[in-house]
């Protein structure tokens, strides 16, 4: 089983829509969880960032952890055209020199005017 | 701006030249990291920098080398480029003791 496990998707919805994003990971020692968000020809940049369990709410975004079942979420609201990118989950585990961040695949998103 | 900068953003090669790509940041970072993204294997990491003169191997550092003389400096060396190191390349930085990592726009790399 790999470590992270996300659905590449693609994932297209119409403007509006809710979106779910999700990932499963097998490392209980996992602590730290972020989303990263990747436009086409661009670098991954830093959407959402929480620690250990529980919600994150930022604008339109949610960032959701549920340690006991090692499942991660992002949730969109009113989803934009200008959403449509690729959404990374990444996580680390505290200790240790590398603070080594291990990156799901990506789901391609697509948000349809 | 605070930004990390990579150059150059696209390179075609041949098997065998010896190529940089160079990789810089204004923020202070101590932390600096090279990652490549390859199609159904997302982003890992080939090489780190804890902070000047410190580096270490990250998952996939064969066919690579990296320096670090500078703090805002991080360049990733390939010193016999192969086909399979065509990929697509992040350089990253963060503060010591955050998780965040910031990244570069990429630096597309195409080895004949």
């Amino acid at each position: 089983q790999k470590e992270v496990e996300q659905d590449p998707g693609p994932l297209s919805v119409p403007e509006g829509a809710i979106v779910s994003l999700n990932c499963t990971y097998s490392n209980s020692a996992f602590q730290y969880f972020m989303w990263y968000r990747q436009y086409s020809r661009k670098g991954p940049e830093l959407l959402m960032y929480t620690y250990s369990s529980g919600n994150k709410e930022d604008g339109r975004f949610t960032a959701q952890v549920d340690k006991s079942s090692k499942y991660i979420s992002l949730f969109i609201r009113d989803s934009q055209p200008s959403d449509s990118a690729t959404y990374l989950c990444a996580m680390s585990e505290r200790g240790g020199s590398n603070y080594k961040l291990t990156f799901g695949k990506g789901t391609l998103l697509t948000v349809n005017p | 701006e605070a930004q990390v900068t990579q150059n150059p953003r696209y390179l075609i090669t041949v098997t065998g030249k010896k190529l940089t790509v160079t990789c810089s940041q204004n923020m202070n970072h101590e932390y600096m990291s090279w990652y490549r993204q390859d199609p159904g294997l997302g982003l890992r990491q080939i090489y780190y920098s804890m902070n000047v003169e410190v580096t270490d191997k990250g998952d996939v550092p064969e066919g690579y080398k990296v320096s670090r003389k500078e703090k805002r400096n991080f360049p990733l060396i390939l010193e016999s480029p192969s086909p399979n190191q065509t990929s697509l390349y992040f350089c990253a930085s963060r503060i010591a003791g955050q998780e965040t990592q910031y990244f570069g726009p990429g630096t597309r790399l195409l080895v004949l």
